[in-house]
């Protein structure tokens, strides 16, 4: 069955540092990708997604490749801020009249001045 | 634009009792889903409705769980008897219901359920 495994956390990172949050999917076919924002007290956002292979999502300063060689789709930031602190969740789909999401297990960011 | 509301927010429940979430969508969403989010686990998606239609309930615990989206809008899931591993934030979310098409799920805060 489908899967997605991300690092674990929680990443703790210093202001204006470089992220990378790690995620690898496992599907038949060709899913779409995603990577979901869930700030404290918050519900679940969306913050990018790609489509097809080698598509790039991006928004707010992150950007993710679908790179369907190795089956992933890493998070990455160039300079983080304390407010992007959050849990930040990868996600699949394989779209079609289901559209089901199937998330991975979620990475905690904590980001300090 | 009204986001997806959910209430209660918080519920503290003894084993076996019963207990019930609702959803409101976002206006003119066809499709509403319910994810079971375990602590440090992502979401698992229970139950999808199209319109008033299920479209996939294949993890549903069925023996204990039940939903319903009467008149395609607003949707209630019920547990009778809860256990302590039904601890859980409980996610509503819709999406517009683009046939064959990828929607943007759009979720709400979510309910925390609590079993002793």
């Amino acid at each position: 069955g489908n899967s997605v495994t991300q690092m674990e956390g929680p990443v703790t990172l210093s202001e204006e540092a470089f992220l990378t949050i790690n995620c690898t999917y496992t599907a038949t076919g060709y899913p779409s990708l995603f990577w979901y924002v869930q700030y404290p007290g918050e519900g679940l956002q969306l913050l990018l997604k790609a489509t097809k292979a080698d598509d790039k999502g991006s928004n707010k300063g992150f950007e993710a490749t679908y790179r369907k060689e190795t089956t992933s789709f890493h998070l990455e930031k160039g300079s983080v801020q304390v407010s992007d602190s959050a849990v930040y969740f990868c996600a699949l789909s394989k779209g079609g009249g289901g559209n089901k999401l199937t998330f991975g297990t979620g990475t905690q960011l904590k980001v300090e001045l | 634009e009204a986001g997806v509301a959910q209430s209660p927010r918080y519920k503290i429940i003894e084993k076996r009792q019963s207990v019930a979430f609702w959803c409101n969508p976002i206006s003119g969403h066809a499709t509403l889903y319910w994810y079971q989010q375990i602590l440090g686990q992502g979401p698992k998606l229970l139950i999808q409705f199209q319109n008033n239609g299920v479209v996939d309930d294949s993890q549903l615990p069925k023996d204990r769980f039940s939903a319903e989206r009467l008149k395609g809008v607003d949707s209630t899931l019920k547990i009778q008897p809860a256990k302590l591993e039904d601890s859980a934030v409980y996610l509503c979310a819709s999406s517009v219901g683009s046939a064959g098409g990828l929607d943007t799920q759009y979720f709400g805060p979510g309910t925390r359920l609590t079993v002793l």
